[in-house]
């Protein structure tokens, strides 16, 4: 069965600093993988996604993920962290098969500091 | 295009109470998934209807249903309340029967008591 890692709880940075959540997944071939983002009391963005080619994919508000298969990774980054990211990101994995619902990690909460 | 719309945003029941809640996907999406968040499991997968017909169920009680209309739009019941049911109920669309990504609502939080 599919499933989803991500290590860190809770992270803390400055503004201004770069920033990398980690996520690890499990499952038996290439996966379609995700990132969300969820602010307080809100639904799930899509941030970005990996469906195939190109491992170091573009997402919306400056971030990138970079798939890497030997290592089931699929970590997100950002050059410059703004005020405004502070919120809970979510990995997630899914079959391209779309036979089994897309499973996500516990999340990660973002502060940013000033 | 409008997003997915969940109603309503937050309810507040008894236990043993009943709960209907509902959801309109992104028109065009036929794909309705649904989601419970809560602090301590997650996000956890309830059902996915496509076309009137459940496709997928998750690892919860037959307390837990659904159900799609004609028009895609699909609601969730929960009978028989418990307290461990308070949660951020999701829904989410998608084009395609399994289709990715999933677009989500903004949630119905449910508060049992």
């Amino acid at each position: 069965a599919q499933s989803v890692t991500q290590p860190d709880i809770h992270i803390t940075v400055s503004e201004g600093a770069s920033l990398e959540l980690r996520c690890n997944y499990s499952y038996g071939a290439t996966p379609y993988l995700f990132w969300y983002v969820q602010s307080p009391g809100q639904g799930l963005q899509l941030l970005l996604k990996y469906f195939s080619g190109d491992t170091l994919v573009q997402g919306i508000k400056g971030f990138e993920a970079e798939f890497k298969r030997s290592q089931s990774s699929f970590n997100l980054r950002k050059p410059s962290v703004h005020w405004s990211d502070a919120a809970e990101y979510f990995c997630a994995v899914g079959s391209p098969s779309g036979n089994t619902p897309l499973v996500f990690g516990k999340g990660t909460r973002l502060s940013v500091i000033a | 295009k409008a997003g997915v719309t969940q109603t309503p945003r937050y309810l507040i029941k008894t236990r043993g109470q009943q709960v209907t809640l509902s959801c309109s996907p992104i028109s065009g999406h036929r794909s309705v998934s649904w989601y419970q968040q809560t602090p301590g499991q997650g996000l956890q997968f309830l059902f996915e209807y496509f076309s009137e017909t459940q496709r997928n169920k998750g690892n919860f009680p037959g307390r837990f249903s659904g159900r799609q209309f004609s028009n895609s739009r699909s609601e969730m019941n929960v009978s028989t309340l418990e307290l461990g049911d308070s949660a951020l109920y999701l829904c989410a669309s998608s084009p395609t029967e399994g289709g990715s990504p999933l677009h989500f609502g903004n949630g119905t939080r449910l508060t049992v008591t």
